[in-house]
């Protein structure tokens, strides 16, 4: 079965300093992967999405990027923290096919810049 | 740009109690796709409607999509306190491998 992973749960970090979190997929080859921000229990607003290995697609131009080092594993970086990054963070998976693929989250993790 | 807008925001009702939450655009979408997501963790998926007019059924969770895919509603019949949540609805536009959610509505049942 497929699993996805996403760490850490929960991060505090100050404003201006990196970020790095991390997603891994198993289980499957070839996903589509994505990052979600997700505003104070809202709806979620796309991030990026991959269609593969260093194929990576910017939905709102911000202060953070995304990169695809392998098939199954998703970055999200930043070189400098805002205070408006806080949030919850979410990656998803879909397999690669039209149609109507639904989307497997992970568990996010709950950002916050102080 | 498509824009999903549901409703209520909030909803608040006794067990037993029936509802219904609301999942519009102006948009035509290919399909739409409704989650429940709980707090700290992550949207899952309920259903998928790809058909105008089709009626999916779902335990006490009834899905219907609009006759011209603009719109979607969900009805549930004699909630249960394992139903709160936060309902999300999903559409994804012809060809798309995005998804736009809506801002979602946020249940609770009160035993």
């Amino acid at each position: 079965s497929q699993t996805i992973h996403q760490w850490p749960a929960t991060l505090v970090q100050p404003v201006g300093s990196p970020l790095s979190l991390e997603c891994t997929v198993e289980g499957t080859s070839n996903p589509n992967l994505y990052w979600y921000r997700q505003a104070a229990g809202r709806g979620l607003q796309l991030l990026f999405y991959s269609v593969g290995i260093g194929q990576i697609s910017s939905e709102v131009p911000q202060n953070l990027s995304a990169s695809r080092p392998q098939d199954r594993q998703f970055i999200l970086s930043s070189k400098k923290l805002l205070l408006s990054d806080s949030g919850f963070y979410l990656c998803a998976w879909s397999v690669r096919e039209t149609g109507n693929p639904p989307l497997h989250f992970g568990n996010g993790t709950r950002l916050t810049v102080t | 740009t498509q824009l999903l807008e549901q409703s209520p925001q909030f909803l608040s009702i006794q067990e037993g109690e029936n509802l219904t939450v609301y999942c519009n655009s102006s948009s035509v979408f290919s399909s739409l796709q409704w989650y429940r997501q709980e707090p700290g963790e992550g949207p899952v998926l309920l259903v998928t409607v790809v058909t105008g007019g089709e009626v999916k059924k779902l335990k006490r969770l009834t899905f219907q999509f609009g006759d011209a895919r603009k719109d979607s509603s969900l009805h549930i019949t004699a909630a249960q306190p394992g139903d709160t949540g936060l309902y999300l609805c999903a559409g994804r536009g012809a060809g798309s491998y995005q998804l736009t959610f809506g801002k979602g509505t946020k249940l609770s049942v009160i035993p």
